[in-house]
C-alpha cells in the first residue's frame, strides 16, 4: 500500500519567515495530494491540494509543489503568521474520489512572534 | 451549508464494550470515510461508504465496521473494545464526481477504553 513521510516533525519560525514542509509518497498511482491544517483539538481542514497532471499550485501564502518522477510533494508558507501556527499533515490517495487518504505522521509548526 | 458532524463528541467505554459512533455528511455529499486518529499511529484510513455500500476498507481488524444509509448519514461499531481503541475518530464527507473531491472532516469523537 501506500506510505507517505513527512519531515521535519516540528518547525520553528520567526513571524514573517517562510515555512517548508516535505512529503514524500511511495505509490506511483497516487494522483491526489491534499494538505491539512489541524489546531489543537479541532478538525482537520484542508489548505490546499493538487492532483498529479499540476506541478504547482498557490493560494494567497500558500503554495504546493509536486514532483511526479521524484515522487515528492511540499508545502511553503510565506510569510507566517503566529495563527498558521498548528499540526499540518500531507497526504496522499490512489482513488479517482480522493477518499482513502494516506497521511504523513505531521509536522506541528511553531510561527514565533 | 453546515459542516461535517459526529455524536457523541466524547465517549468513555470499557474493555469488550462495544460503541457506535454517528457522522452526518455535508448536505448533497454521498461518500462518507472513517479516520482513527491516534498520538502513536497517526492518521489512519478505516474505510469509506458510498451510497451504502463500503467502497473502500484500510488494514483494522474486523471489529471495526460501518454502514451508510440511505439519507448518506454513517455509523461506525467498534465490538470488543481494546485499550488501544482510545482515539479520535473522524469522519469524513465528499461528493464524488465534483471537480474538487475534497474530503470535508467532522470535529471527531473522542474515544477514551477504560
Amino acid at each position: 500500500g501506500e506510505n507517505v513521510e513527512q519531515h521535519p516533525s516540528t518547525l520553528s519560525v520567526q513571524e514573517g519567515d517562510s515555512a517548508v514542509i516535505k512529503c514524500t509518497y511511495s505509490d506511483s498511482a497516487s494522483n491526489y495530494f491534499p494538505w491539512y491544517k489541524q489546531e489543537l483539538g479541532k478538525r482537520p481542514q484542508l489548505i490546499i491540494d493538487i492532483r498529479s497532471n499540476v506541478g504547482e499550485k498557490k493560494d494567497q501564502r500558500i503554495a504546493v509543489t509536486l514532483n511526479k518522477t521524484a515522487k515528492h510533494f511540499s508545502l511553503h508558507i510565506t510569510e507566517t503568521q503566529p495563527e498558521d501556527s498548528a499540526v499540518y499533515f500531507c497526504a496522499a490517495s490512489y482513488e479517482t474520489s480522493g477518499s482513502r487518504l494516506t497521511f504523513g505522521e505531521g509536522t506541528q509548526l511553531t510561527v514565533n512572534p | 451549508k453546515a459542516g461535517v458532524t459526529q455524536t457523541p463528541r466524547y465517549l468513555i467505554k470499557t474493555r469488550g464494550q462495544q460503541v457506535t459512533l454517528s457522522c452526518s455528511p455535508i448536505s448533497g455529499h454521498r461518500s462518507v470515510s472513517w479516520y482513527q486518529q491516534t498520538p502513536g499511529q497517526g492518521l489512519q484510513f478505516l474505510f469509506e461508504y458510498f451510497s451504502e455500500t463500503q467502497r473502500n476498507k484500510g488494514n483494522f481488524p474486523g471489529r471495526f465496521s460501518g454502514r451508510q444509509f440511505s439519507n448518506s448519514r454513517s455509523e461506525m461499531n467498534v465490538s470488543t473494545l481494546e485499550l488501544g481503541d482510545s482515539a479520535l475518530y473522524l469522519c469524513a464527507s465528499s461528493l464524488p464526481g465534483a471537480i474538487q473531491e475534497t474530503q470535508y472532516f467532522g470535529p471527531g469523537t473522542r474515544l477514551l477504553v477504560l
